[in-house]
């Protein structure tokens, strides 16, 4: 069964709104956790490193007052796109690695700003 | 710089056909992972399998296969008799870390299988 899940698994909103994005590990902790995001069609490209007890660290490129990243508990990290504007749609997918063992990834969300 | 390469943007296949998908790496770490992923249109990724640099045993699990060489840093997947439910993104990875480091992932090879 899973062991990373997403919510919401799909959301549309208004431009100018602010939308959060939840990933949960269900059954091991994981201090870090990662942000992709991908375009249609295209690769899954690292956004940030959510680390629990500590601040995010950004891939280049990305903004970080855009992308708010916050890593609440050993088993919870959430993406808060701000200001959301059209451009910011995309499908944006977890990880958590697990120790001694792999990462896994949650089922994405996909994100729609009129 | 760690750089994933999946020459193949999108392979067809008939049903039965055997098909492999290339991926070639570079990195200049010497411990480092490879992994295989699976992406059905439902977008979610599928982890197939995970070989690290040390380990250059091919793997074989079902009807998936996988030849890793180090001497030309590739790590190709090979689908025998390929089924319509193998339709999908497939997409090569590389990590620094056992599992704990982020992945690198080459642009995907979309596999379409035909009935």
């Amino acid at each position: 069964g899973a062991v990373v899940s997403q919510h919401p698994s799909r959301v549309i909103c208004k431009s100018g709104t602010s939308v959060k994005i939840e990933c949960r590990s269900l059954d091991f902790q994981a201090t870090t956790m990662f942000w992709y995001r991908q375009f249609p069609k295209k690769s899954l490209m690292l956004m940030a490193t959510s680390n629990e007890g500590s601040k995010a660290t950004y891939e280049q490129g990305v903004e970080k007052d855009k992308f708010l990243i916050n890593h609440a508990s050993l088993t919870l990290s959430t993406l808060t796109v701000t200001s959301a504007h059209p451009e910011d749609s995309s499908f944006y997918i977890c990880s958590a690695p697990r120790l001694q063992d792999t990462q896994y990834f949650g089922p994405g969300t996909r994100l729609t700003v009129l | 710089a760690q750089k994933v390469t999946q020459a193949q943007t999108e392979i067809s296949v008939v049903e039965k056909e055997d098909v492999t998908l290339d991926c070639v790496y570079e990195t200049r770490d010497t411990t480092y992972y490879l992994f295989w992923y699976k992406q059905p249109p439902s977008g979610e990724l599928v982890f197939l399998i995970r070989r690290n640099s040390f380990d250059e045993q091919n793997e074989i699990s079902g009807r998936y296969s996988w030849n890793f060489q180090k001497s030309t840093s590739s790590f190709n997947f090979t689908i025998t008799a390929s089924q319509v439910v193998d339709s999908a993104v497939y997409f090569c990875a590389l990590t620094r870390g056992y599992g704990s480091e982020k992945l690198v992932f080459g642009k995907g090879t979309k596999l379409t299988v035909n009935p």
